[in-house]
């Protein structure tokens, strides 16, 4: 059973730093393209990030670049979401998201049960 | 970056009813689009892929169009099982980025 587990969320104040992690199992994590995406309370879904198999290609949302750095690390299974500068707009609950590509094209076919970031002083 | 501009907002109708919501995209995304479901509590699902392909499992009265600029969901006859958040989203180039959304409630 494919699995991902989101961890590291919480409150921080404004210009604060959190470092988000998602645990995989259940699939081949090597073998998938991994994305963020975030809903902030109410209100739509936002693309955050992407990451490669292997990380040789990274796309942020407008939003987040320059603060926030996706990486992964194959051996553990894991992928993180290093996020500084927050500011209030980035409160929201944050996902981890499988990526398929096959004759279908993209599919966001796995969703972690998401994480809360508040970001308040 | 490519703007997805999703109308309506929001919208009430009854079961048995045909519901169409359009996804307008600001430049050209050839068939590059992608419709999910989200109900409350529970992560988004795709419908529809490449603007008009069902994906699989998903019931038939659910069917995509467009290509370019304007892209329309359809859902033929309401279900009760279809009250729920539908978002478009463009996978043509990065950023990705995915309409507002349209909530259907039940009238």
């Amino acid at each position: 059973e494919v699995q991902l587990v989101e961890s590291g969320g919480g409150l921080v104040k404004p210009g604060g730093s959190l470092r988000l992690s998602c645990a995989a199992s259940g699939f081949t994590f090597s073998s998938y393209n991994m994305n963020w995406v975030r809903q902030a309370p109410g209100k739509g879904l936002e693309w955050v990030s992407l990451i490669s198999t292997s990380s040789s290609y990274i796309y942020y949302a407008d939003s987040v670049k320059g603060r926030f750095t996706i990486s992964r690390d194959n051996a553990k299974n894991s992928l993180y979401l290093q996020m500084n500068s927050l500011r209030a707009e980035d409160t929201a609950v944050y996902y981890c998201v499988r990526e398929v590509v096959d004759r279908d094209g993209y599919n966001f076919d796995h969703w972690g049960q998401g994480i809360l970031v508040t970001v308040s002083s | 970056d490519i703007q997805m501009t999703q109308s309506p907002s929001s919208l009430s109708a009854s079961v048995g009813d045909r519901v169409t919501i359009t996804c307008r995209a600001s430049q050209g995304i050839r068939n590059d689009l992608d419709w999910y479901q989200q109900k409350p509590g529970k992560a988004p699902k795709r419908l529809i892929y490449t603007a008009s392909s069902l994906q699989r499992g998903v019931p038939s009265r659910f069917s995509g169009s467009g290509s370019g600029t304007e892209f329309t969901l359809t859902i033929s006859s309401l279900q009760p099982e279809d009250f729920a958040t539908y978002y478009c989203l463009q996978h043509n180039s990065y950023p990705r980025t995915f309409g507002q959304g349209t909530k259907v409630e039940i009238k």
